[in-house]
């Protein structure tokens, strides 16, 4: 039951704008988005839960779709800070018990 | 305040060998979480503690897999006869709570090499 993120990487240039998406087969109760740089832990970026509410730590703004059961994590004017794996987290069972994607690799620019 | 903390950092052990990973979870968090995380790969869901009790052991690979936690605050994974394919880096979360609407707190990792 493990989300399928796209697209597998991305290459953009500082200032420009990427929407990486999460798709589960399951339905599901929230989604968690975390960013990871090499060599370092996972760190939070936002909560999506089931009925529209959010909660996340950065200017990141993101969607979640429970009817397609799909979430969409939006960069806007990018950063080099942007730059790392994301990976999301499904919790379809209500209880915080998070299924992984592979990860998109994010690579922003000078 | 403090962090998720794991030890060790890196773990080397010949093929066949017990080894324990430990983590400290944040202080107050009553949710633990293993993952493992192969070269290039995903979180993959191991096991998860709701104070010191494992309603889901789903996600241990093998029965040479076990977890403890020990009043309601660390823990330790435990892998005997390791094997090979065992190499992974093994990551700790704890959040407040198991609703879903918690985030999860990762601590640095335990990278295990069994050669």
């Amino acid at each position: 039951q493990q989300p399928v993120q796209s697209p597998q990487a991305v290459i953009l240039r500082e200032g420009e704008d990427a929407v990486i998406n999460c798709s589960s087969s399951k339905a599901l109760y929230s989604v968690h988005w975390y960013r990871q740089k090499h060599g370092e832990a996972p760190v939070f970026l936002m909560i999506l839960l089931k009925g529209g509410e959010q909660k996340g730590h950065e200017k990141i703004s993101a969607s979640f779709n429970e009817k397609k059961q799909q979430s969409s994590l939006y960069l806007t004017a990018s950063q080099l800070s942007y730059s790392g794996t994301y990976f999301c987290g499904t919790d379809s069972y209500g209880n915080n018990r998070l299924a992984f994607g592979r990860g998109n690799q994010v690579v922003v620019i000078p | 305040g403090a962090g998720v903390s794991q030890s060790p950092s890196n773990k080397v052990t010949e093929k066949g060998k017990d080894v324990e990973l430990r983590c400290d979870p944040i202080s107050g968090h009553t949710a633990l979480y293993w993952y493992r995380q192969s070269l290039g790969q995903g979180l993959e869901f191991l096991i998860y503690f709701q104070g010191n009790s494992a309603p889901d052991k789903s996600g241990l690979p093998s029965d040479r897999f076990s977890a403890e936690r020990t009043g309601g605050s660390v823990s330790t994974l435990t892998i005997q006869r390791t094997q090979q394919e065992d190499s992974a880096v093994y990551l700790c979360a704890s959040s407040l709570g198991l609703a879903e609407s918690y985030e999860q707190y990762f601590g640095p990792g335990t990278r295990l090499t069994v050669t």
